[in-house]
């Protein structure tokens, strides 16, 4: 199976855009939907990002999804940036098989 | 809205079992799979099981297969989760999410529920 490598820790200051990124180590990062997810502390996770680049309802434009064929990684932007949006976010795909890899999760800190 | 209350977790030994509920709302239930995803303290997410919107197709982690089952209650609007021979590694909280589509593919989620947790101890 793949590997979703993610940086452990990104910190910016309110107002400014913040770019989370998540590599596949093997296989295309285009060939299966790309999920990020949000979990504030002591909070269940919400989904910000599916499909690569949608937004489940309620969620704000300021967050935006996309991959890169060339570095296979996808991305999760944050731009606006405010103090709410602290928290740990994980992207999620799966194989063919419908076998789920998480990434190890990054640590956004808005100081 | 999506509402996803899961219930039946609580402390159990090694060995035993316990079943998790999932009760849904505010979406067309029986027109979307859905999964179980858990958490341990401390860690990222894992996926659990997933299950079609007819439960024509089930799906599990190799780390729950042959003990764990999944099933849902189109007519309740209900997700479950069968546990058996649970493990000290099973404790985590464990979450209902709401699938993308009708199928377990695509493998993701768009609606969390607020978990329910589950200990096993002696």
């Amino acid at each position: 199976n793949f590997m979703l490598t993610q940086a452990h820790s990104v910190s910016e200051s309110p107002g400014k855009t913040v770019t989370i990124s998540c590599t596949r180590n093997s296989g295309s990062i285009a060939t299966n939907y790309v999920q990020w997810y949000q979990q504030r502390p002591g909070s269940s996770p919400t989904t910000v990002i599916y499909e690569d680049s949608k937004r489940p309802s309620g969620v704000p434009d300021r967050f935006s999804g996309s991959i890169d064929r060339s570095s296979n990684s996808a991305s999760l932007t944050i731009s606006g940036l405010k103090t709410e949006d602290e928290a740990d976010y994980y992207c999620q795909s799966y194989d063919n098989t419908n076998h789920w890899v998480f990434g190890g999760g990054t640590k956004v800190a808005v100081l | 809205e999506v509402q996803l209350v899961e219930s039946g977790g609580g402390l159990v030994q090694p060995g035993r079992s316990l079943r998790l509920s999932c009760a849904a709302s505010g979406f067309n239930f029986d027109g979307y799979a859905m999964h179980w995803v858990r958490q341990a303290q401390g860690k990222g997410p894992e996926w659990v099981s997933s299950i079609s919107w007819d439960s024509g197709s089930v799906g599990y982690a190799d780390s729950v297969k042959g003990r764990f089952i999944i099933s849902r209650d189109n007519a309740k609007n209900s997700l479950y989760l069968e546990m058996n021979s649970l493990r000290p590694e099973d404790m985590a909280m464990y979450y209902c999410a709401k699938g993308l589509g009708r199928y377990q593919l695509p493998g993701g989620v768009d609606y969390w529920g607020q978990g329910t947790l589950v200990t096993v101890s002696a």
